[in-house]
Parts: C-alpha cells; structure tokens; sequence
C-alpha cells in the first residue's frame, strides 16, 4: 500500500531558530516527492519538488532533501520565522509518466513562537 | 482569476441533505482535481478531470458523491444525503497538465463541509 509518514506530528520552536521535518514514503512506482506549505485555511503551496536524481533542493529558507534509497525525505528551515507557522506537508506523486497520483502525508504543524 | 478560487468557503448542513460545491480553476488550466482532507489527515484523493477525457473517478467514495466539469472551466463536487462523516474540507487544484515529472498543481483555499 502507498504510504507517506511524517514525523513530527506538531512542533513548536522559537523564532529565530532552525528545525527539521522528516518523511518516510512507500510510494511505487516513485515519481517525484514535493514538500507543501499549507497555512490555516488555505490551500496548499508548493514549496520543492524533487526527482530520485536529485539529492537536495532549496527555496529560499527551506531546504529539501531526498534519500531514494532509505525512502526518506527531510525539509530544513533555517532562521525561522513566525509566518512560518503552518502544515507543512510531504506529498509523493506514484506513476512512471502521463497523469501521476499523490499520496500525501498528514503533515507536521510546525508553530513558531516569538 | 490569479487562482483557484472555491465556493462557499463554509458550508453547515443538515444530515440527509444534499450540498453542491464549486471550484473555478486557473484559466488555461485542462486538468482539475478534487481532495478531501479531514482533520488531522492528509489529503485523500477523490477525482480528476482532464479536457474531455473521461474523468477518473477511482478515489469517490461512494455513489452519493458525483462531480461534474463544464469544458475546462467550472466544475461542481455534489454530496447527496450528506452523513456526519462527510465533514471535512475539499480542496480542489488545477494543472496544465494532468501528467508530466513536473505537473504542478495549484490549489484553491477549500471549502469546510460540517454535517450536523
């Protein structure tokens, strides 16, 4: 069965401060993963993609990484700040091409305290 | 639009009701979805429109959800006889595409369904 973990479930840290998100994936066939932005009520926003290829990607603050091998994904914020408060959200998208299927995970709600 | 917009963006409703939401995708866009998120879970997958293709329906889940998709433009989500269950918010998303490595999908800022 397709499945996206993520850990932790909420966290709350200080402003200023640096955190990791993790996310384990039994997705196949794997096509990509994306890391989501959801802040409270709105919709998610993309915030990386990467392929099994590639190994990190980033976005301003926010630093992907990916370990195909492990399954495992993790998303860095460096220097946090309180609009980070949200879900954030690991998403694989399964297929091999044409119109691909996300399986999306339940999201870490991260909330940043001044 | 600049986005995908959604409406109502609340909805209260009876058990046994039926409700009809609505999602106007970004212009352009041939490929549209529908989600489901319920609270404190991710998000569930419920049916996709390509152009004219027919739509891929695999993630509804039961006969008391349908939607519906004018062309490439609006499309409305409909809930018959509503359960308690069904409470959570729908989410929908357009695409450029529906396949590609890359499909980036926009989403709309959903509606919250609550079922009394």
């Amino acid at each position: 069965k397709n499945q996206v973990e993520q850990s932790p479930q909420s966290l709350i840290i200080l402003e200023g401060k640096n955190c990791t998100l993790q996310c384990n994936y039994t997705v196949s066939p794997f096509s990509n993963l994306r890391w989501y932005k959801q802040d409270t009520g709105r919709g998610p926003v993309s915030l990386t993609i990467m392929t099994f290829s590639e190994n990190t990607k980033s976005n301003g603050r926010y630093t992907a990484t990916l370990d195909a091998d492990t399954k495992q994904s993790s998303l860095h914020i460096t220097a946090s700040q309180l609009s980070d408060s949200a879900s954030y959200i690991c998403v694989v998208s399964a297929g091999s091409g044409g119109y691909n299927k996300l399986i999306f995970g339940a999201g870490t709600r991260l909330a940043v305290h001044p | 639009g600049a986005g995908v917009s959604q409406s109502p963006s609340n909805k209260v409703t009876e058990k046994g009701k039926d409700v009809e939401l609505r999602c106007d995708p970004i212009s352009g866009h041939t490929a549209l979805y529908w989600y489901r998120q319920r609270l404190g879970q991710g998000l569930e997958f419920l049916i996709y429109f390509q152009g004219n293709s027919a739509p891929d329906k695999s993630g509804l889940p039961s006969d008391r959800f349908s939607a519906e998709r004018t062309g490439e433009s609006v499309s409305t989500l409909t809930i018959q006889r509503t359960q308690q269950e069904d409470s959570a918010v729908y989410l929908c998303a357009s695409s450029l595409v529906g396949g590609g490595l890359y499909n980036e999908q926009f989403f709309g800022p959903g509606t919250r369904l609550t079922v009394l």
